[in-house]
């Protein structure tokens, strides 16, 4: 059984396009985290969704939103695509935040290509 | 801010044999935990070993175990008796035990040779 799925797995747009990445996991997991790899392979996070709360909103652009509808699913939303957004977007799960024992599990991404 | 470096952005290793990926990182917090993935080319990203801080004992997993020297901030990865399936990218990864960062290195491709 897949822990942590993530669709689409390969998004190709056009400039200015509104897209979204959505992500489920059934580990029962508390904890749910976006991140975005770019073309250097650097892998850095993006939010971080705790029992349906945001707990980290790092210095990304708001065209970035993520949705959290309830704690297996997070979802990233994303406005007025640019060139720069071009990456392969990562979701996670963890059990729960706060014990940093608990390992995070990795979808298998999402290639998000802007042209 | 704590910073994870792989120095090594590629290495390759002959079949069977063993090989060491390096990884340091600067932090001032006592407690933490680091971690190896490794991402393969499909993409995901598999938990590979991981290490408590607090814990002298160096981790193991089966073919992979970890040289972990904590005042010198160095975590390396060895892999023995390396098999194909092992080529892939592998990220070395740091989170301190309060926070809800997770900081990762570069990453090295490592290349099996048969």
């Amino acid at each position: 059984d897949t822990a942590v799925s993530q669709t689409p797995k390969y998004l190709v747009t056009q400039m200015g396009n509104d897209k979204s990445i959505k992500c489920e996991q059934n580990l029962g997991h508390d904890t749910m985290y976006w991140y975005k790899q770019d073309s250097k392979k650097f892998l850095k996070i993006m939010f971080s969704y705790n029992n349906k709360e945001l707990i980290i909103n790092e210095t990304v652009p708001n065209r970035f939103s993520p949705k959290s509808p309830d704690k297996a699913h997070l979802n990233l939303h994303i406005n007025s695509l640019e060139l720069g957004d071009s990456a392969v977007y990562f979701c996670a799960s963890s059990r729960r935040q706060q014990t940093s024992t608990d390992t995070q599990y990795f979808g298998p991404g999402t290639r998000l290509t802007v042209l | 801010a704590q910073t994870v470096t792989q120095s090594q952005p590629e290495m390759s290793v002959q079949e069977a044999e063993t090989v060491t990926l390096s990884c340091t990182y600067d932090t001032s917090e006592s407690d933490y935990y680091l971690f190896w993935y490794k991402q393969p080319p499909s993409r995901q990203m598999i938990l590979v070993i991981r290490q408590e801080a607090y814990k002298q004992q160096n981790a193991t997993e089966n073919r992979f175990s970890v040289n972990f020297q904590k005042a010198a901030k160095s975590f390396s990865l060895k892999i023995s008796d390396s098999q194909l399936g092992d080529a892939a990218m592998y990220f070395c990864a740091y989170r301190s035990y309060t926070g809800n960062q997770f900081y990762f290195g570069t990453g090295t491709s490592l290349t099996v040779i048969p």
